[in-house]
């Protein structure tokens, strides 16, 4: 699993409030992804991490912010949920040595 | 944009036969993922293809990539039920940067029928 951790596993929550995914990793990868997948689309990429407080959009960016303020806790928040953002959300690294990406347990959201 | 389409889209095999599926994008691009996903698990990954004419093979799984037909193609040769599961290819579309970002064809729903 590439010691990657995500919390929470599960979230419900109401339209309009602010929600904050963790992901978690302990090997010191420099890379971090967040993607979401939903039904038809496959996974898409939000926003990603080349290094501590150096973050970039994905294709999917609008609605989503991160954070990087330590190499291995890269934090991605929906500044006032909606019902779109409704999905499953997956944290991944880059292992550079393999050239492998490796995802983590996927966080469950859904905004009601 | 880069754009990958996967097909088919849905699969289904009788353990014992073969078939391939099919993975196009739309851009030059020289790494080439593919994943596998169960249903309410997250994807692990399968291959990785680093060049043209790259082939690797796990099982009865085996991936090539052909960068100048912009085609992956993943290859299941005598299918088993324990292969039932959703198959992702994924391209880099940072070409000949570093970020290795990821964009993933809708995938393919294999299920395999005894």
């Amino acid at each position: 699993d590439a010691g990657i951790t995500q919390s929470p596993r599960h979230k419900v929550t109401e339209t309009g409030t602010p929600v904050t995914l963790r992901c978690h990793q302990t090997e010191n990868h420099r890379y971090m992804y967040w993607y979401r997948q939903d039904p038809g689309h496959g996974l898409r990429l939000i926003h990603y991490s080349y290094g501590v407080k150096d973050t970039d959009k994905g294709e999917v960016s609008d609605g989503y912010s991160v954070s990087r303020s330590k190499t291995e806790d890269f934090l991605l928040t929906l500044e006032s949920a909606t019902s779109s953002q409704t999905s499953v959300y997956f944290c991944a690294i880059h292992g550079q040595g393999s050239n492998e990406q490796f995802f983590g347990p996927g966080t469950r959201l859904t905004v009601l | 944009e880069l754009k990958v389409e996967q097909n088919p889209l849905f699969l289904s095999m009788q353990e014992g036969k073969n078939y391939t599926i099919y993975c196009n994008y739309s851009t030059t691009s020289d790494r080439l993922y593919w994943y596998r996903q169960d249903p309410g698990k997250s994807l692990e990954s399968l291959f990785v293809l680093l060049s043209n004419g790259a082939v690797k093979q796990e099982g009865r799984l085996m991936a090539s990539l052909d960068t100048k037909a912009r085609l992956s193609t993943l290859h299941i040769t005598a299918a088993v039920h324990d292969l039932s599961a959703t198959y992702f290819c994924a391209v880099d579309m940072d070409r000949g940067g570093s970020n290795y970002k990821l964009t993933f064809g809708k995938g393919t729903l294999l299920t395999v029928n005894p």
